[in-house]
């Protein structure tokens, strides 16, 4: 199994510009998760998908959107990319919201 | 508010010695504690949770305490190995109307020294 899949693995971004990172789970999870790393600040929670159909907002959701496309695809997006938004950027899945996470291997985005 | 505080943020430990991370949490109503570690370049990847109705849990040299009371909990790794030099991030589970969420801690990296 793949688990959780991201893409790309890797991005460079000139300030203003748009993009969107995606996350692809085949283990038939019904919550995903878009989380941030930045150094000393551990893992942020940027927006949640409790279930098919349903986004909430985490801790930093300024300067993004999500979409949960089908039960497998979570994607993110980011309208007008900041210097700020330069971090590694995980993808998460669960089966449901209190179980264990299983996170994807990250995508490093640098916004110059 | 939601939080979750992680101690120390960098540990250093000689091989076959013990390490022991601490968390605590502020909300009361959470019930679910897993603990992730990250290896370079990886994701974190899950090592042992716990729920708030045990008080604690082993998985071989790898074991969870948690103190409902004080609100915290604690990863203890016994015979430590150079492979288990990772960052370590504790999480406590927040309940909302729509589900949940985790919130991290900031990490601990763990230095085992052969």
């Amino acid at each position: 199994n793949a688990g959780v899949t991201q893409t790309p693995k890797f991005q460079v971004l000139k300030t203003g510009q748009s993009m969107t990172l995606q996350c692809a789970q085949d283990m038939n999870h019904n919550s995903m998760y878009w989380y941030r790393q930045d150094p000393g600040m551990g893992l942020r929670l940027i927006y949640y998908s409790a279930s098919e159909g349903t986004t909430d907002k985490g801790e930093v959701p300024n300067g993004y959107n999500v979409s949960r496309l089908n039960k497998r695809e979570f994607s993110l997006r980011l309208e007008s990319a900041a210097p700020s938004q330069t971090s590694v950027y995980f993808c998460a899945s669960s089966e449901f919201s209190d179980y264990g996470y299983t996170f994807g291997s990250g995508t490093r985005l640098t916004v110059v | 508010g939601e939080n979750v505080e992680q101690h120390p943020s960098t540990l250093s430990v000689q091989e076959g010695d013990s390490a022991v991370i601490k968390c605590t949490y502020s909300d009361s109503a959470s019930n679910y504690f897993p603990w992730y570690k990250q290896e370079l370049g990886k994701g974190p990847q899950l090592i042992i949770d716990i729920r708030s109705n045990v008080g604690e849990k082993k998985d071989q040299r790898i074991a969870v305490t948690l103190n409902k009371t004080a609100k915290h909990f604690s990863l203890h790794i016994t015979e430590t190995q150079p492979e288990d030099s990772a960052v370590y991030f504790c999480a406590a589970y927040y309940s909302y109307n729509q589900g949940g969420k985790l919130i991290f801690g900031q990490g601990t990296e763990l230095s085992v020294k052969p």
